[in-house]
């Protein structure tokens, strides 16, 4: 069975660095047709992706928070780390990690969710 | 950036109806498009994706088509378990990916 958690601190005071961890089961972040990607979801309000890691290493971050935000991965201890700088108010919401799969030309994009972790940044 | 936006924001739906949910993309994204459908206190589950092929243990009762900047998710004889928001997502540059801002349905 495939599952995916996260977990990080509730809270963070402004200014401060986010580290969030996405501990997976069920598959191999080395799996050559795999990747973990990170989401997330303000208070009400839609879904923005965030960042993804590939089994290869390979990193993608959404343009609008790349100087922010830092995605790496521990393959021996199954783990996917976001690391989010200089948090706000407004970066308050749901942080969930879920899984792409690759098979041939085709994607599954996003397959098994983790059931997210709130994060609250307040002083 | 590929801006996704659905439509509409909210529907009111009986039982046993069949249900249109709209998703537009600012420009064309293939068929590289998914839906996803979010309860409640939940994470999100993958429904469809390459815009119309149902993920695993979807009911039939879910479809999707469409193909560059237009695409539906149909819902037909809708059930009170499918009251959800409703999100698309394209991944044309995938990994790098946007979702629309959701489709709320409501039990009239």
């Amino acid at each position: 069975q495939v599952t995916l958690k996260e977990s990080g601190p509730v809270l963070v005071k402004p200014t401060q660095t986010l580290t969030l961890t996405c501990t997976v089961s069920g598959f191999s972040l080395s799996d050559t047709h795999m990747g973990v990607s990170w989401i997330r979801q303000p208070p009400g309000m839609a879904l923005e992706w965030l960042a993804h890691i590939f089994s290869n290493d390979e990193k993608s971050y959404n343009a609008s928070l790349k100087s922010r935000v830092t995605v790496s991965k521990d393959t021996s201890k199954s783990q996917v780390v976001l690391i989010m700088t200089n948090m706000d108010p407004v970066d308050t919401g749901t942080y969930y990690c879920a899984r792409d799969i690759v098979v041939g030309p085709a994607i599954i994009p996003l397959d098994v969710w983790g059931k997210g972790t709130s994060v609250t940044v307040s002083s | 950036e590929i801006v996704m936006t659905q439509s509409p924001a909210t529907l009111s739906v009986s039982p046993g109806e069949r249900v249109t949910l709209s998703c537009r993309a600012s420009q064309s994204v293939s068929s590289n498009l998914a839906w996803y459908q979010q309860k409640p206190g939940q994470a999100p589950r993958l429904l469809m994706y390459g815009a119309s092929t149902r993920a695993v243990n979807i009911p039939a009762r879910f479809s999707g088509s469409g193909s560059g900047t237009d695409f539906t998710l149909t819902i037909n004889s809708l059930q009170s378990a499918d009251i959800a928001v409703y999100y698309c997502r394209q991944y044309n540059d995938w990994p790098m990916s946007s979702f629309g801002q959701g489709t709320k349905l409501e039990i009239k």
